[in-house]
């Protein structure tokens, strides 16, 4: 039963570029986030989708940055012309389609190095 | 305003030793959650406790919550080396789905 699976492990774009994140729950979690983290720091909550719907993107920079959640494959976070601050580790987070309070399984994030 | 502040931001120990970690907020909860990030990877979900528990335990965790205070603790009894990490804790307000907010993390390095 494999866990959330995130990909590419490692980004690296210059700034300018596009940086593609892709996020597969688990099994039977339509329930996807993404988180932002920078060094040393917690995790900062950016948006909250389930299939084809965002839910919550109170966390979600305005500009530049997107989110996505088809009905077939994976969670996408788009960020288009990054700049160095958008050097951090992203990590996705599924659940399952419960109405009880359950805890969040995490991928093992993307690193995204603008240069 | 931060929810979910972690004190200390880092601490070291020698094996054998407890470990204790505390965790204030700001809001009312539904829940806070424990989940622990070794370097480089994710985070994986330690414990939970409701709004309506004091105290909780799982093999040598054992967090307390104190509503009134908006503090909860983790107490690692008995540390290994393994148990290096960092330490976050988490608040579930009940906002839609099971939103997380989380702290800033206590790093942990226990010495062999």
């Amino acid at each position: 039963n494999a866990g959330v699976m995130q990909n590419p492990r490692h980004l690296v774009r210059r700034r300018g570029q596009e940086a593609r994140l892709r996020c597969s729950p688990m099994k039977g979690h339509s329930h996807v986030y993404w988180y932002r983290q920078l060094p040393e720091e917690g995790l900062k909550f950016m948006v909250y989708l389930q299939k084809e719907n965002i839910i919550d993107e109170s966390g979600m920079p305005k500009e530049r940055f997107s989110a996505e959640f088809p009905k077939e494959g994976p969670s996408i976070l788009r960020i288009q012309q990054v700049v160095r601050g958008d050097s951090a580790a992203y990590f996705c987070a599924s659940s399952p389609p419960t109405g009880t309070r359950s805890p969040l399984h995490f991928g093992n994030g993307t690193r995204l190095t603008v240069t | 305003s931060q929810q979910g502040e972690e004190d200390p931001q880092a601490l070291s120990i020698q094996e054998g030793e407890n470990a204790t970690m505390n965790c204030s907020y700001k809001t009312s909860i539904n829940n806070l959650q424990w989940y622990r990030q070794n370097s480089g990877r994710g985070l994986v979900h330690l414990i939970l406790i409701r709004s309506n528990e004091r105290e909780k335990h799982s093999g040598r965790l054992r967090v307390t919550l104190d509503t009134s205070k908006k503090s909860s603790s983790l107490l690692i009894t008995a540390s290994r080396a393994a148990d290096t990490a960092s330490y976050f804790c988490a608040t579930d307000t009940g906002a839609a789905g099971n939103k997380l907010t989380f702290g800033g993390g206590t790093r942990v390095l226990v010495k062999p």
